[in-house]
């Protein structure tokens, strides 16, 4: 089951500040996020892996609430190279037999201009 | 400084035609995954691979499959190609567990 993100795309000023959000059907145990810029492949920004657990990378940071089943994105004073898709990505199951493969939601589109 | 490694990067095929998309990587990581993307879809999962020897069905498995040949390659086979399978197909890997994916460069495929 995909997560889903919201909204699906965002244009902002350089120095604007961005919320992506992304939520579940199911019981959350972690969510990856990852960017992508247009033609290249997806890279890894960060994992949060307990309920309520901030993280940050740069200017951007995450929070994830394991109750509510949904994980935000926050961009600060956002730049030009934050431009991009960002995605969430949540696992397919809890089996540590089963590895660890993620569902991904469909992406919001990032758009940041001068 | 490789990481995860896909060949080819561009294919053209007719209706029918069958391929193999390879996928390698060189840190020892044991699981790998294909997802293909398609525009507004986001990436879904086809196989993945939790260690050497196992492989297992994501969300849309129908018309491939796979064989994780040992650890560090893990290949996509595309028996009768439809132009449904047109698409951009991703191979990622990671240690295990709870550790972020990295991403090969992607191989853009089209169907005719």
């Amino acid at each position: 089951q995909q997560p889903v993100q919201s909204p699906q795309a965002v244009i902002l000023r350089e120095g604007e500040d961005a919320v992506i959000n992304c939520s579940s059907s199911k019981a959350l145990y972690s969510v990856h996020w990852y960017r992508q810029k247009h033609g290249e492949a997806p890279v890894f920004l960060m994992i949060l892996l307990k309920g309520g657990e901030q993280k940050g990378h740069d200017k951007i940071s995450a929070s994830f609430n394991e109750k509510k089943q949904q994980s935000s994105l926050y961009l600060t004073a956002s730049q030009l190279s934050y431009s991009g898709t960002y995605f969430c990505g949540t696992p397919e199951n809890q089996n540590s037999n089963s590895g660890y493969a993620l569902n991904f939601g469909k992406g919001t589109s990032l758009l940041v201009t001068p | 400084n490789a990481g995860v490694t896909q060949t080819p990067k561009f294919q053209v095929l007719k209706t029918g035609q069958s391929m193999t998309l390879q996928c390698a990587q060189d840190m020892n990581h044991n699981s790998m995954y294909w997802y293909r993307q398609d525009p507004g879809m986001g990436l879904r999962l086809i196989y993945y691979s939790a260690s050497e020897g196992t492989t297992d069905k994501g969300e849309v498995p129908n018309g491939y499959n796979v064989s994780r040949l040992n650890k560090r390659e893990f290949s996509l086979r595309l028996e009768s190609a439809a132009p449904s399978q047109t698409s951009v197909y991703f191979c990622a890997s990671n240690p295990t567990g709870v550790y972020g994916y990295t991403f090969g460069s992607g191989t853009r495929l089209t169907v005719v």
